[in-house]
């Protein structure tokens, strides 16, 4: 059974900062990786989707990357801005269409 | 382009009153879809899938049920709610090798 861990659950850093977001899951036959961004009370937004033949995807200053075989991905956030404060949310989907999450990583960003 | 609607946004329901939550999406054929329950600050707790009409998986044993009428159609469904199913309620859609949309979720209180 699939298992996906975030760390840390939580994380707050002043502006400018570059972060790391880290995800790790259990079992590497997966199919592919989305990270999503929640803000409070809301749905998710798609940040960034891994597929499983893939190392890494960057969009402007997120960049994703997938080691399948050491069941790690990250996600880097470069020169963090406050408007970036939101949780952060991995997922990964198995060959049976499953998509299960991680439990998510809170970010604040002080200005 | 593709949408997908959820609704309603807020529900506050009696304990013992059924339940009736509807998803549709637009603009694609033959979608995977999914119901999805997030506890307050917790992550996201998968409880059905589909991949097609009629085809349902059912991830969590409760008192939930879920049908797909149609091809872009996922109805969750209670007989009788129990105040441990309060929660924020996020359907999704995916084809295979795509990223996942979410809608923007029914926030669920049983009273």
């Amino acid at each position: 059974k699939q298992e996906v861990t975030q760390i840390p659950a939580a994380l707050s850093v002043p502006e400018g900062e570059n972060l790391v977001l880290n995800c790790s899951f259990t079992d590497s036959a997966i199919y592919n990786l989305q990270w999503f961004r929640q803000d409070p009370g809301k749905g998710l937004t798609s940040l960034l989707l891994i597929q499983s033949s893939q190392r890494e995807q960057t969009s402007g200053r997120l960049n994703a990357s997938l080691d399948k075989s050491s069941g790690r991905s990250t996600l880097y956030i470069a020169a963090s801005q406050p408007g970036d404060s939101a949780t952060y949310l991995c997922a990964a989907m198995d060959s049976s269409y499953k998509l299960i999450f991680g439990s998510g990583t809170r970010l604040l960003v002080r200005p | 382009s593709q949408t997908i609607h959820q609704w309603p946004a807020t529900l506050v329901q009696p304990v013992g009153s059924p339940l009736s939550l509807e998803c549709t999406v637009e603009g694609t054929s033959n979608p995977n879809l999914y119901w999805y329950r997030q506890a307050a600050g917790r992550g996201l707790q998968l409880l059905f899938y589909s991949v097609g009409i009629g085809q349902i998986s059912s991830e969590v044993p409760q008192n939930l049920s879920a049908s797909r009428p149609q091809d872009r159609q996922f109805i969750l469904s209670s007989k009788k709610l129990l105040l441990s199913d309060s929660g924020f309620y996020l359907c999704a859609w995916r084809m295979v090798d795509t990223e996942a949309f979410f809608g923007q979720g029914t926030r669920l209180t049983v009273v």
